[in-house]
This record gives C-alpha cells, sequence and structure tokens, in this order.
C-alpha cells in the first residue's frame, strides 16, 4: 500500500498568516496518462470531509482561492493564505493512484 | 445539486450484521462509482471500497473483504454497504462518497456512526 505522511501533525495560526502542510507519499503518484492522483480534504469539527484541491493543484468547486496546491511526484504542500476561522478543522492529503486508496493521517490547523 | 443522503445511527450487538444505506441525487447513479470510507472515533480516515452502481462490480481494501459487502440499487439511486460479525473495532463513523473519474472523491454523505455494543 502507499503510504502518505503528512507533517506537521498540528498548526496554530494568527488569522490573516498564511499555514502549509506537507504531504509526501511512499511512491510517486505520476500515473503513465499524466494525471498524478493527489487530492486534499478539509474536515471541519463533526462534519463531512470537503474536497479542496485535486490533481496537485486544482481547486475544487465553490472552494476559496485562498487554498492552494503544489508539488509533484512525491512531494505534496497546500498553502492556505490569509487563514481565517472557519478554515479550522483537520486537512488529508489522499492518493488515488492505485487501490487501495490511502490517506494521510491528518494536520489539525487552529486559531491562535 | 448532488446531494448523498445516509440512513440514521446504528448500533450492533457483537457477532451481528449492520446495513447503512446511500441515496445518491442530483446526478445519474449509475455515471459514477460509489466508495465507502471509514472513521474510527477520534481517527483518521480509512478507505473501505467501491462499487460501481452500473455493473455491480466492486473492489475492497484487503481488510475489509471479509467485513464488508458493497452493493447497489440501481432503481432506487441507492448503495448499501453492510458490515458483518460485528466486533468494537467496528464502532466508527461510515461515509459513502462519490468518486469523479477516478481522479478523486467529490461529494460525500454526511456519515453513518455505527456502534457495537452488547
Amino acid at each position: 500500500d502507499i503510504m502518505m505522511t503528512q507533517s506537521p501533525l498540528s498548526v496554530a495560526v494568527t488569522p490573516g498568516e498564511s499555514a502549509s502542510i506537507s504531504c509526501r507519499s511512499s511512491k510517486s503518484l505520476l500515473h503513465s496518462n499524466g494525471i498524478t492522483y493527489l487530492s486534499w480534504y478539509l474536515q471541519r469539527p463533526e462534519k463531512s470531509p470537503q474536497l479542496l484541491i485535486y490533481q496537485i493543484s486544482n481547486l475544487a468547486s465553490g472552494v476559496s482561492d485562498r487554498f492552494s496546491g503544489s508539488g509533484s511526484g512525491t512531494d505534496f504542500t497546500l498553502k492556505i493564505s490569509k487563514v481565517e476561522t472557519e478554515d479550522v478543522g483537520i486537512y488529508y492529503c489522499v492518493q488515488f493512484l492505485e487501490v487501495p486508496f490511502t490517506f494521510g493521517s491528518g494536520t489539525k490547523l487552529e486559531i491562535k | 445539486e448532488v446531494q448523498l443522503q445516509q440512513s440514521g445511527p446504528e448500533v450492533g450487538r457483537p457477532g451481528s450484521s449492520v446495513k447503512i444505506s446511500c441515496k445518491a441525487s442530483g446526478y445519474t447513479f449509475t455515471d459514477y462509482v460509489m466508495n465507502w470510507v471509514k472513521q474510527s472515533p477520534g481517527q483518521g480516515l480509512e478507505w473501505i471500497g467501491w462499487i460501481d452502481p452500473e455493473y455491480g462490480s466492486t473492489d475492497y481494501a484487503e481488510k475489509f473483504k471479509k467485513k464488508a459487502t458493497l452493493t447497489a440499487d440501481t432503481s432506487s439511486n441507492t448503495a448499501y454497504i453492510q458490515l458483518s460479525s460485528l466486533t468494537s473495532e467496528d464502532t466508527a463513523t461510515y461515509f459513502c462518497a462519490r468518486d469523479t473519474m477516478g481522479i478523486t472523491l467529490d461529494y460525500w454523505g454526511q456519515g453513518v456512526m455505527v456502534t457495537v455494543s452488547s
């Protein structure tokens, strides 16, 4: 199985500042078709996961452009600009290259 | 508007089975694969498997092959997961989630809490 490793475990951010979350996969997520199967989700407290970004950097419909994704191969980053209180929750990276799909262990974002 | 409406919380006795539903609306049910994801209390997310409602084909994570059975009813646009031989390890929230062309999971149900208790 592909292992997904996220860091940090948690991050505390002052509103208006930025935050970055890293995700590393144990295998390249680049398929021979040119697509990299890496997505990011936010799970707010007591809610379902919400898709933020897919294919490394594509913003999901309705998601604020304060969220951005970058990276390639095995190393990926989610950046949240101008953090707001509504950004509180746990962020997960996920690989969809092959089954079983696997999730990172999550990064908890808190507001200072 | 795409919606995945899951059934209510379940309590199951150890050794018994429970069946959870996920009713899809706002899109053509047979056009998208449905996935299921487990979240144990205070834990992260774990992929269980998927079902293609059009053909009934399925795939499971190895650890869930004897635990979960995925089915779909195209007449009611509903996907199901049955969990058998329940143990305390099965106490968790179970989500259904729509698969977008194998690229990502774009819409999720609200989740169903399953509690295994005698």
